[in-house]
């Protein structure tokens, strides 16, 4: 069976420009995970969903990142007008159930902001 | 002050090396994991936690409850293994918090 996947692998913006970030969760798991990880750091965590339900946004480091799973399958992660400091690795992870279950993680998005 | 410590932050063995990372963290937990990434970003769940421990193949990782630590062994170390290792607690609290990884070279 297929792992997470995510698209696009590796994104170039300009500064000031919109992202979309894409991830296909293993099927039939509900919860899903966004991380960001920059150079030499561990992940850190964005936001939580459970099913189509954003249980947790409190990783979120400015409204202009905004995540969705309105199906409960799909996640997009949106940053709005990034900057230079979202540089990073953008890592989605799911889970067969709850949020204390073993996490499978998708190979992650490569986001450079000039 | 991170709330996961990782040490060391980089190991370099030999092929065949019995190799210890350690991870001590300052929060109330439910589960630890450790994580392997490997160049080029993906990673792999290695194990999940909560008491004891457990064993898969080469790698075997303990976890001390009440001394808030844990240690992610490899028996004959091979090149292959070479990765960052990366100790993840999730909190009482349902936070995740990460370590900032051990990066592992093993030389042949």
């Amino acid at each position: 069976g297929a792992g997470v996947s995510q698209s696009p692998r590796y994104k170039v913006a300009k500064r000031g420009q919109d992202v979309a970030l894409r991830c296909d969760p293993i099927s039939g798991h509900v919860s899903l995970f966004w991380y960001q990880q920059a150079l030499g750091q561990g992940p850190e965590f964005l936001t939580y969903f459970q099913n189509e339900a954003q249980l947790d946004k409190s990783g979120l480091p400015s409204d202009r990142f905004f995540a969705e799973r309105p199906e409960g399958s799909v996640s997009t992660l949106k940053i709005q007008r990034t900057q230079q400091e979202d540089s990073a690795v953008y890592l989605c992870a799911s889970s067969l159930g709850g949020r204390g279950e073993t996490q499978y993680f998708g190979p992650g998005t490569r986001l450079l902001v000039l | 002050k991170n709330e996961v410590e990782q040490s060391p932050q980089n190991l370099t063995a030999q092929e065949e090396e019995f190799i210890t990372i350690n991870c001590s963290y300052s929060v109330g937990i439910s589960a630890l994991h450790w994580l392997q990434q490997h160049p080029g970003g993906g990673i792999v769940s290695l194990f999940m936690l909560s008491s004891g421990k457990k064993k898969h193949g080469r790698l075997i990782a303990t976890i001390n409850i009440q001394e808030k630590h844990s240690s992610l062994h490899i028996t004959a170390s091979h090149p292959r293994d070479s990765a960052v290792y990366i100790c993840a607690v999730r909190s009482t609290g349902n936070q995740f918090y990460f370590g900032t990884g051990t990066s592992l070279t093993v030389i042949p």
